[in-house]
């Protein structure tokens, strides 16, 4: 059974461009979640989407937005990009709407010159 | 304001040398407690769920307690390759939930 894939792994950017991050799920997982994860913030939730609805949403500015498909799989978007956007961007999948296990993927590492 | 703590920051033990991880806990209306282990590089991996005081889950040198207030990671003999960041979460509130993950704790297990 595959795990989750996010694409790409790894991603350079200039500040002020915009980027757009993909992730799929386990088969099977209709909810997806997104974190930010850097040295000094750690772990932090951006938004969950389950049925291609978002269901909840983290302290980001609307520069950070996130859809979903019909498929499960999703994606993220991040606009006019900044140095402090530079982050490990990690999904995570998990069967349904609130269940407790969630199953990440290896994450995209974006760095913002 | 709901939060989570973990300590140490980082830990350094000896092949063998037992010990424990700390995550305390500050949230409304919890749904569950749990453990990730992150290995550089990569994205964390699910180690146990905990859902109320009292409840214990075990799985292979790993054994994970909760009570009211905080859960706690207990490596039995651990060996070089626990070496990695363990990750605490809490997942809160009524109706739309929110998860909040702690710093994490750095274990250095040497051989």
């Amino acid at each position: 059974k595959a795990g989750v894939t996010q694409t790409p792994r790894y991603l350079i950017k200039t500040r002020g461009q915009q980027v757009t991050l993909s992730c799929s799920p386990i088969s099977g997982h209709r909810s997806v979640s997104w974190y930010q994860q850097t040295p000094g913030q750690g772990l932090q939730f951006l938004f969950e989407y389950f049925s291609e609805t978002q269901r909840n949403k983290g302290n980001f500015p609307g520069r950070f937005s996130g859809r979903q498909f019909s498929n499960s799989r999703s994606e993220m978007n991040v606009s006019t990009l900044e140095l402090g956007d530079s982050a490990l961007y990690l999904c995570a999948s998990s069967p349904t709407g609130g269940s407790p296990e969630a199953f990440f993927g290896q994450g995209t590492r974006l760095t913002v010159v | 304001e709901d939060q989570v703590t973990q300590s140490p920051e980082a830990l350094r033990l000896q092949e063998g040398e037992s010990s424990s991880l700390n995550c305390s806990y500050t949230v409304s209306g919890l749904r569950g407690l749990f453990w990730y282990r992150q290995d550089p590089g990569k994205g964390p991996e699910f180690l146990f769920t905990l859902y109320s005081a009292g409840e214990e889950k075990e799985k292979e040198r790993l054994k994970a307690t909760l009570t009211k207030k905080e859960s706690f990671l207990h490596i039995t003999a651990p060996k070089p390759e626990d070496s990695a960041t363990y990750l605490c979460a809490v997942q809160a509130g009524t109706g739309g939930f929110k998860t909040i993950f702690g710093a994490g704790t750095r274990l250095f297990v040497k051989a």
